[in-house]
């Protein structure tokens, strides 16, 4: 069983589009995240929940947007989709919001804007 | 805030080789530190961390890093590399307090690259 799933795997669509990533943890975690993965594999946390609470909001464009229906799901809708957004969107989660849980990331959805 | 740099892109051994990563870190607070792996098309996994007490810590496949605050280093470690160990792995690291708290900051990642 896939512990933090996320879907799809491939994502490819023109500028302007609005699209959106799920993301779903089998772990009973109580905190999610959605990472960025650019073109030279940085790795940049985006944003975090806990207990479908916003708690790590980056400076990232506001055409991001996280919704968290419950806790064991953290799905991203981008609006207006970029050239600049192509990359590889990791979903991860983890027990705790703190320092010292490790994460569990899930296996990235490469998204490319044309 | 930190930074992470690993000084490294690529590092192509052979079987049986040693292998060390580098990571330097900088921060203005106390940080707890971390390597990941992430095996191709998959998502990143825990290799090891340092949270406190013995600066050398160790992975159950034979990793280890050492913790050096002097020169902010967590250099990854292997006496004997597999096949199996290729990969990319990612040096990180999480401040302990400070409007830093809770977030993990990557390095640009090291290709391992394990040859028969």
């Amino acid at each position: 069983d896939t512990a933090v799933s996320q879907t799809p795997k491939y994502l490819v669509t023109q500028m302007g589009n609005d699209k959106s990533i799920k993301c779903e943890q089998n772990l009973g975690h109580d905190t999610m995240y959605w990472y960025k993965q650019d073109s030279k594999k940085f790795l940049k946390i985006m944003f975090s929940y806990n207990n479908k609470e916003l708690i790590i909001n980056e400076t990232v464009p506001n055409r991001f947007s996280p919704k968290s229906p419950d806790k064991a799901h953290l799905n991203l809708h981008i609006n207006s989709l970029e050239l600049g957004d192509s990359a590889v969107y990791f979903c991860a989660s983890s027990q705790a919001s703190g320092w010292n849980s490790p994460l569990h990331f899930g296996n990235g959805t490469r998204l490319t804007v044309t | 805030a930190q930074s992470v740099t690993q000084l490294d892109s690529q590092v192509p051994v052979f079987e049986e080789a040693p292998v060390e990563l580098r990571c330097n870190y900088s921060s203005s607070v106390s940080v707890y530190l971390f390597w990941y792996v992430q095996y191709p098309n998959q998502g990143l996994q825990l290799l090891l961390k340092y949270l406190s007490g013995s600066t050398l810590v160790e992975s159950i496949n034979g990793f280890e890093a050492e913790f050096n605050k002097s020169q902010t280093s967590f250099h990854l470690r292997k006496p004997s590399v597999h096949i199996s160990d290729t990969a990319e792995y990612f040096c990180a690291v999480s401040a302990t307090g400070g409007t830093s708290y809770g977030k993990l900051t990557f390095g640009q990642g090291t290709i391992l690259t394990v040859h028969p």
